[in-house]
């Protein structure tokens, strides 16, 4: 199993592009998040999804779009890149028979 | 609602010394509590967890954390630090669909 993987490693935007970050993970998992990681801040969850057709808000939502067609993918769309999206993106995966998520390796997202 | 403080943003110990690491949560429910640890430009790897059975939960590595409710704490030790512990740890809280509630970090440093 390759677990949760993630494209690109990185990335660099001007203000106002558009991109998706890419995740996938091959464990059948139905569970799925995007948290973004910045300096002295922790992890903050932006959206997750408890299966295929279901996503939510998390705390910090605003900016980003997800939707999940598949059990396997969970892409994150930025529609209009700011500076303040400048960060490192994790997406994680778990079943719902145990707590425990698995991350990929991230994204390192910089917008100029 | 679900919250976690980690007591100092960076901790330094010379190789072979104890390693201490401060987590204090706070929640409304009885808690699942995780210590994750993120190598450079890695993701994240679980350490260890708790989920209500014994108060005392050894995870990899060596390191042990232990579960004391009357202080809300679940601190992260290793008796005798090693240059490859070097990295960023995280203790999380779960806060409602399992989503992880997670800490500011705590960078620890080992020098010879």
């Amino acid at each position: 199993n390759a677990g949760v993987t993630q494209t690109p490693k990185f990335r660099i935007l001007k203000i106002g592009q558009s991109m998706t970050l890419q995740c996938t993970q091959d464990m059948n998992h139905n569970y799925m998040y995007w948290y973004r990681q910045d300096p002295g801040m922790g992890l903050k969850l932006i959206y997750y999804s408890v299966g295929a057709g279901i996503t939510d808000k998390g705390e910090v939502p605003n900016g980003y779009n997800v939707s999940r067609s598949t059990t396997e993918d969970f892409p994150l769309r930025l529609e209009l890149a700011a500076p303040s999206q400048t960060s490192v993106y994790f997406c994680a995966s778990r079943t719902d028979r145990t707590d425990t998520q698995y991350f990929g390796p991230g994204t390192r997202l910089t917008v100029l | 609602a679900q919250s976690v403080t980690q007591l100092g943003s960076h901790v330094s110990v010379s190789e072979g010394a104890l390693v201490l690491l401060r987590c204090n949560y706070s929640s409304s429910v009885p808690p699942y509590l995780f210590w994750y640890v993120q190598y450079p430009n890695q993701g994240l790897q679980l350490l260890l967890k708790y989920t209500s059975a014994a108060t005392l939960v050894k995870g990899i590595n060596g390191f042990e954390a232990e579960f004391k409710k009357s202080e809300t704490s679940f601190h992260l030790t290793k008796p005798s630090a090693h240059m490859s512990d070097a990295a960023e740890y995280f203790c999380a809280v779960t806060g409602g669909y399992n989503k992880l509630i997670f800490g500011a970090g705590t960078r620890l440093a080992v020098h010879p």
